[in-house]
């Protein structure tokens, strides 16, 4: 079974521009999760879908921050502008259904660096 | 805020050696408790689960034990490994919905 796939790996860009990383779940997965992983922390949930409305939108910073999942299957996240806070590793994970203990399934990231 | 409190946040192990991760929580509406295994360059992976309707669950060399009551839960690696040296971090989550609320991670370090 193929796992969570997300793109870039890895991206370098300078404050004020704009950045979109995509991710693509585990087939048959309703739910799908973008986590921040700042360095040296734990993740935290940026936004939550099931299929393709938003269930978790609640630490995302909207102003800059915005996800969408057409089709309730790939999903990109977007920052625009970048700051320099939000150089971290950006995760994915996907999840069968929206109930707590499903297990949830991670991609590799990506790591973006604000410079 | 909902938070998980997690420790040490590194520990150094000899191989052979039992390694044991601390984590407490504050919100009692908590059902689910994860630990997560995470390798440099990779992705969190599951590692082993827990409800709390059980104190104790063991899976293989891995086992978590859970206080209800004093709100704690811990995991405990036997025979610890250096194949086991990497970013261990606890989670909980609320039976009603599937946020993951993560401890701030312990780096494990397995010394051959």
């Amino acid at each position: 079974e193929a796992g969570v796939a997300q793109s870039p790996r890895y991206k370098i860009i300078e404050k004020r521009q704009s950045v979109a990383f995509w991710c693509n779940p585990i087939s048959g997965h309703a739910t799908l999760y973008w986590y921040q992983q700042i360095l040296g922390q734990g993740p935290k949930l940026l936004i939550q879908f099931q299929n393709n409305g938003v269930v978790d939108d609640s630490q995302l910073p909207k102003d800059r921050f915005s996800a969408e999942r057409l089709k309730g299957v790939d999903s990109t996240l977007k920052i625009q502008p970048a700051k320099l806070e939000d150089s971290a590793v950006y995760l994915c994970a996907s999840s069968l259904s929206l109930a707590g203990a499903d297990t949830q399934y991670f991609g590799p990231g990506t790591r973006l660096t604000v410079l | 805020q909902q938070q998980v409190k997690q420790s040490p946040q590194s520990l150094i192990v000899q191989k052979g050696g039992i390694s044991i991760i601390n984590c407490a929580y504050e919100n009692t509406a908590f059902d689910y408790f994860p630990w997560y295994q995470q390798f440099p360059g990779k992705g969190p992976a599951l590692l082993i689960a827990i409800r709390p309707d059980v104190s104790e669950k063991k899976e293989g060399r891995f086992t978590i034990s859970f206080n209800k009551s004093a709100k704690q839960f811990s995991l405990h690696i036997m025979d610890s490994q250096p194949g086991d040296s990497a970013t261990y971090f606890c989670a909980a989550s609320k039976k009603s919905g599937s946020r993951l609320t993560f401890g701030e991670g312990t780096q494990l370090t397995v010394n051959p």
